[in-house]
Formats: structure tokens, sequence, C-alpha cells
């Protein structure tokens, strides 16, 4: 089976850095994607790492290491509008597997 | 482009009582997914379909869910009968060729379900 671990709530200010980790257990996978989900919304595609390193998407980046089994999502300069669930997903044949989601409640 | 559509946004049923759900994928997208989130979870996926044929349902609790894609676009998804255990928003998404291993699924709202 596949599991993935990541941090229930993290709380920051306007402008802060905040970092979400995600470990995760696998026999295989194509990838890891992240998704973020305002409350009562959809969830929303942000982004996908197929390799290891680092993918820069605008104020977000994601970061995939599969020697280490764990990914992270970097949300800079934090704005009132980034308070939402964010979930890292396990890709595995057109599945995805998610996490639990972090809670990410930025002050002002 | 119209995103993925999903019927009704909120339903309130009684215990033992059918319910079903009904969703537009994308235009153009082969693949669509029922995926289940309750509350305080990521989505846990239901059922998969590759046009009108499903080709991962071994998550679809057979026994009171049924799920059909006729013409492989719009797709029901049916409880019958509901129980308590059931309340939970059912997302449905969807992913075309281009999506095809990136990782990036279209979801609807999802149809939020009180059994009560």
């Amino acid at each position: 089976g596949q599991s993935l671990e990541q941090p229930s709530e993290v709380t920051a200010v306007e402008g802060a850095i905040v970092q979400i980790n995600c470990t995760y257990q696998t026999s295989g996978f194509y990838g890891l994607s992240w998704y973020q989900q305002h409350d009562g919304g959809a969830p929303t595609f942000l982004s996908y790492n197929a390799l290891d390193g680092l993918e820069e998407t605008g104020r977000f980046s994601s970061f995939l290491s599969r020697s280490d089994s764990y990914g992270y999502l970097l949300l800079q300069e934090l704005q009132m509008k980034d308070s939402a669930s964010y979930f890292c997903a396990l890709v595995n044949d057109y599945k995805l597997s998610f996490g639990a989601g972090t809670t990410v409640t930025v002050r002002a | 482009e119209a995103g993925v559509v999903q019927s009704p946004r909120y339903k309130i049923i009684e215990k033992k009582q059918p319910v079903a759900f009904w969703c537009n994928p994308i235009s153009g997208h082969n693949t669509l997914y029922w995926y289940r989130q309750n509350l305080g979870q990521g989505p846990e996926l239901l059922i998969r379909y590759e046009n009108e044929e499903a080709v991962d349902d071994s998550q679809l609790p057979k026994d009171r869910f049924s799920a059909e894609r006729l013409k492989g676009v719009d797709s029901t998804l049916k409880i019958q009968p509901a129980e308590l255990g059931d309340s939970a928003v059912y997302l449905c998404a969807s992913s075309g060729e281009r999506e095809e291993n990136t990782g990036e699924l279209f979801f609807g709202e999802g149809s939020r379900l009180t059994v009560l």
C-alpha cells in the first residue's frame, strides 16, 4: 500500500515563507503532486515533481527527493488568499493517493 | 472553457434513503474519477473510468454504491441505501491526454452529502 504524512496545521503571517513537508511510503510511483483546496472548494492542481529536485511556479515551489521518500511545498510571500488546505499526492498509473492535508492559516 | 460540473452541491437525506450525484467532466477528457473526501481528510478514489469503461473500481463499496458513465461523457454515482458513515463530499475529477502522467486532475466543487 501507500501512505503519506504531512503536518495537520501551519500558521504564519503575511509575507512569510512556509514549508509543508510530505513523507511517504510506497513500492513505486511516477511522481508527487500538490493540490490546494479552499474551504468548500475544489482541489486545484499546483505542481508535479516526476524527478528529484525543485520545481518553481511563481510564489510556490515543490521539491522531491526519492532517496529520502520526502517532498515539500514551499509557499513564499504569503498572502491572505493562501489560507487553504494543501495536499500532497502520490501519482501512480493515473491514480492519485492523497495525504490528509495541511491547513495553512495566514494571519495579518 | 467550462470546468467539471457537479450536482447537487448539497444533499441531506435520512439513512436508508437512496441518493445520486451527477458529474459533467471537461469536454474531451476521457478519464473520469469519483473521489470521496471525509472531513479533515484527503480525497480517496472510489472509481476511475476510461471513456465508458470502469478500469479501477477496487475501492468502490459495491454492496451499496454504483456508478455509470453512459456514452463516455457524464457520470452518475449512486448510493442505495445510504448509511450515516456515507456523509462526506463526493468529488468528481477528469483528465485528458495532455495531463497524462502529469499528476494533474481537474476537480469539481463536489457534492456534500449529509446522512441523518
